[in-house]
């Protein structure tokens, strides 16, 4: 079945470490997204990619870094300058960045700080 | 100002009734679309329906249906025939282009509303 597949599940993060956040999709969508939500909250956009080697920050990005060396893959890494990571990251994809295109999400990942 | 306005932090129906869900947006972009994602509590986003902005007729998708009313900037969503398993939080997205006016690159998001459905 096509989707977006984020590892892993839970993650947790010692004071000062860089943790990277999996996202990995098969719908050959050309753009994908990063987002993060706290609790009772909507969604904020960390970064987004619309081609390979090709990436935007978006509200968020202090604190975070991204790669797109695949048309599959964007990665995620939440970097120690990043001082309250403690969210749900949510990655996404989207055939283009039209108006029109709906974006289609992973589970999630639910981040903590040891 | 905010973007999406979600007004109903919470909402309860009975099963088998119909809800609506508000849903107020602000842009200057004529070019638009509108969208409405399903979170259960397990997490993950759930589309459900899209609106564009030049579109004449309201969308729908199987119980679920947009009340699009482009003079009052509003994209209420119906869902008829409620079942247990809506339960979830409700998420209104817009897709314009934003400050700078340069990209479609974001997804707004309104506050969201929980949908509580009693048996």
């Amino acid at each position: 079945d096509g989707g977006i597949t984020q590892s892993p599940k839970y993650l947790f993060r010692k004071e000062g470490q860089n943790v990277t956040l999996s996202c990995e999709q098969n719908l050959n969508h050309d753009a994908m997204y990063w987002y993060r939500q706290d609790p009772g909250q909507g969604l904020r956009l960390i970064y987004y990619s619309q081609i390979v080697n090709d990436f935007q920050k978006g509200d968020i990005a202090e604190g975070y870094s991204v790669s797109r060396e695949k048309k599959e893959s964007f990665p995620l890494t939440v970097t120690s300058a990043q001082k309250n990571p403690t969210a749900f990251y949510l990655c996404a994809s989207s055939r283009g960045l039209g108006w029109n295109q709906p974006q289609h999400f992973g589970d999630g990942t639910r981040l903590s700080i040891l | 100002a905010q973007k999406i306005t979600q007004t109903q932090p919470g909402m309860f129906v009975q099963e088998k009734e119909a809800v609506t869900l508000d849903c107020t947006y602000d842009t200057s972009d004529p070019s638009y679309g509108l969208f409405w994602y399903k979170q259960p509590s397990s997490g993950e986003m759930i589309f459900l329906i899209y609106q564009g902005s030049y579109d004449q007729q309201n969308a729908t998708e199987g119980r679920y249906s947009l009340n699009f009313q482009k003079a009052r900037k509003s994209a209420n969503l119906v869902i008829s025939a409620s079942q247990l398993g809506d339960s979830a939080m409700y998420f209104c997205a817009m897709r314009d282009k934003g400050a700078g006016g340069t990209s479609y690159g974001k997804l707004t998001f309104g506050q969201g509303t929980i949908l509580t459905v009693h048996p």
